[in-house]
């Protein structure tokens, strides 16, 4: 069965600086999709940025990019020059290229210090 | 600009009474899910169908929840008798399954049962 570990629950940053979410999964499937949601305060679920487990370049979404190392199985995000609107949760998703069903991490609450 | 909707935002409710939280998931998306999300035990998937199907329930209690699809403009996910534990925001998503794979978030439905 696959899981998904964020080892960090928590973490803060300061305005203007960058800051790294770690995810980690298990896996024996080869092809797969990855995934980074934001859950502000307001509670919704807002994709961020997803990754192809085939394609090798990282994605790139703005300010925001992941470091996907297939063979590590670590997939994590990078927030570059943060804002105060930044500040959520975030979740790191993995889902089965032959299945519907995504499975979620734990979530690292991200603060955003001005 | 297509959502997922869910009602109702809010609810708050007696131990023993019954709940029904229903979702309308966007157009011409084929598989619709229920997440519930608590702080102990983060996001798990309770259901979800694929072409108005029940294919995974497996995380839903049985003896009090059901989850239904009535056609595929609503879903709804119904608790009979509530009880306290079973206070939580619960999520309706939706997805058009691979080669995409992500899934769209209604902004959930936060249960209190007293």
């Amino acid at each position: 069965a696959q899981t998904v570990t964020q080892s960090q629950p928590e973490m803060s940053v300061q305005e203007a600086e960058t800051v790294t979410l770690s995810c980690t999964y298990d896996t024996s499937e080869n092809n797969y999709y990855l995934f980074w949601y934001k859950q502000p305060p307001s509670r919704q679920m807002i994709l961020v940025i997803r990754q192809e487990a085939y394609k090798q370049q990282n994605a790139t979404e703005n300010r925001f990019s992941v470091n996907f190392q297939k063979a590590a199985k670590s997939f994590s995000l990078k927030i570059s020059d943060s804002q105060l609107g930044d500040t959520a949760m975030y979740f790191c998703a993995f889902g089965g290229f032959n299945t519907d069903k995504l499975i979620f991490g734990t979530g690292t609450r991200l603060q955003v210090f001005p | 600009d297509a959502r997922v909707t869910q009602t109702p935002r809010d609810k708050v409710t007696e131990m023993g009474q019954e709940v029904t939280m229903r979702c309308q998931p966007i157009l011409g998306h084929n598989t619709v899910f229920w997440y519930r999300q608590t702080m102990m035990q983060g996001l798990e998937l309770l259901a979800y169908f694929r072409n108005r199907a029940p294919l995974d329930d497996s995380g839903m209690p049985k003896d009090r929840f059901s989850a239904e699809m009535p056609d595929a403009t609503l879903a709804t996910l119904k608790i009979q008798p509530s009880e306290p534990r079973d206070s939580a925001v619960y999520f309706c998503a939706s997805g058009s399954g691979p080669p995409k794979g992500e899934l769209f978030f209604g902004e959930g439905s936060r249960l209190t049962v007293l």
